[in-house]
């Protein structure tokens, strides 16, 4: 079966713009979870979408937001780019988000700002 | 989440079997060590997962200690495709809904000498 699906994989936008990402999980996962990786600050986690509600958010701005479709599908959107929003942004898809189920990961979003 | 602590990287020539430690001392009853790998540029994979059980699957065995302070992921044969960063992340699996995502640490880079 397809994976986890990111598009773009890669993008480059400019200080103030904003950008949407987009994921779509494998067929009848029902949860997506977004995560930025950064050399310093390593894999950290977003936030997590069930059934399109956002059941938990990591510790970022405000500007980093998301939301889920009803077939699952989800984007995540970077409002007011900073430099430091360069990052490689993956997104994990799951049947229910609990952790006795692995996650699948995409090969995610490399976005350089500049 | 209990924390987790890794050797920073170890080496393993081709075809031995690669045994990765991992300490999580202050782990609770209800915490499950699972293990995910990132190969260069693309998204973390599922390995494996075990609750104080031995545990074997296709890609690795994961033995963890009476006292489940501590664990090893054993890849028995390592191919150069096993060249990665391994990370052992310990937690809770929740009954309900609200996944917090995965914390993930800095990880062991395993380097397969050929």
């Amino acid at each position: 079966k397809a994976g986890v699906t990111q598009t773009p994989r890669y993008l480059i936008k400019t200080r103030g713009q904003q950008v949407t990402l987009s994921c779509s999980p494998i067929s009848g996962h029902r949860s997506v979870s977004w995560y930025q990786q950064t050399p310093g600050q390593g894999l950290q986690f977003l936030f997590e979408y069930f059934s399109e509600t956002q059941r938990n958010k990591g510790n970022f701005p405000g500007r980093f937001s998301g939301r889920q479709f009803s077939n699952s599908r989800s984007e995540m959107n970077v409002s007011t780019l900073e430099l430091g929003d360069s990052a490689l942004y993956l997104c994990a898809s799951s049947l229910t988000g609990r952790a006795n189920y692995g996650y699948t990961f995409g090969s995610g979003t490399r976005l350089t700002v500049v | 989440d209990a924390k987790t602590t890794q050797p920073t990287s170890m080496d393993c020539a081709e075809g031995r079997a690669a045994n990765l430690p991992c300490n999580h001392s202050t782990i609770s009853g209800n915490e499950y060590v699972y293990w995910y790998r990132q190969i260069h540029s693309q998204g973390p994979q599922y390995i494996i997962h075990g609750l104080k059980n031995n545990e074997t699957n296709e890609m690795a065995s994961l033995i963890i200690t009476e006292d489940r302070k501590s664990s090893t992921l054993i890849l028995p044969h390592a191919t150069l495709r096993d060249t990665a960063v391994y990370y052992c992340i310990v937690r809770v699996m929740y009954s309900g809904g609200g996944a917090d995502g995965l914390t993930f640490g800095k990880g062991t880079h395993l380097i397969i000498q050929p």
